[in-house]
């Protein structure tokens, strides 16, 4: 199975930050089947990004994905309040699909 | 709205039983593979299960294959899980989300309820 590591584990920024947030796949990903999801406390996870870069519905254009490969990243480009919160990356490329550790993104 | 509403967790004995469902609405729900997701407490997320959207093919991860059975209701719009030989390690928070709108396996999870815990202690 792929493994997905994800760094740093946690992130201490201010509003107004950008944040860039890295996913390591063990083997290539196929087919660019790479997801983000958001996590806030006690909520269920919500997915901002699928297939490597592209949006899901409502989600603002403060975030963006990007990479290739075994290398991807998550990019908020200014922070707001509302962003902090943990985040996932998920491969579905190969079966099983796996998801990193996640990210912590916290207030500095 | 999609909305996905999951039941049945709660207390179980090392050994024992649970079924869980998930009722869904908002989408055409047969045009969908659907998933098990869990989280023990404080960790990360954890793939369980998928079906696909005519409930002719599953998919188990390793931890709980040989235990637990993924069915779904395309008539009633629910999904569900049967939990046997559960063990401490399977207790967790169980999330119920759909796949994308390719109705492949596996796919990103568009859309998630809002967990039903499950734990299991003696």
């Amino acid at each position: 199975e792929i493994v997905l590591t994800q760094s740093p584990g946690t992130l201490s920024l201010s509003p107004g930050d950008r944040a860039t947030l890295s996913c390591r796949a063990s083997q290539s990903v196929s087919g660019s089947y790479l997801a983000w999801y958001q996590q806030k406390p006690g909520q269920a996870p919500r997915l901002l990004i699928y297939g490597v870069s592209s949006r899901a519905t409502g989600v603002p254009d403060r975030f963006s994905g990007s990479g290739s490969g075994t290398d991807f990243t998550l990019t908020i480009s200014r922070l707001e309040p509302e962003d902090f919160a943990v985040y996932y990356c998920q491969q579905y490329g190969n079966s099983p699909p796996t998801f990193g550790q996640g990210t912590k993104v916290e207030i500095k | 709205e999609v909305q996905l509403l999951e039941s049945g967790g709660g207390l179980a004995q090392p050994g024992g039983s649970l079924r869980l469902s998930c009722a869904a609405s908002g989408f055409t729900f047969s045009t969908y593979a659907m998933n098990w997701v869990r989280q023990a407490p404080g960790k990360g997320l954890e793939w369980v299960s998928s079906i696909s959207d005519g409930g002719g093919s599953t998919y188990y991860a390793d931890s709980v294959k040989g235990r637990f059975t993924i069915s779904r209701d395309n008539s009633k719009n629910t999904l569900s899980l049967q939990m046997n030989g559960l063990r401490a390690d399977d207790t967790a928070v169980y999330y119920c989300a759909s796949g994308d709108s390719s109705g492949w396996y596996p796919s990103s999870f568009d859309y998630w309820g809002q967990g039903t815990l499950v734990t299991v202690s003696s």
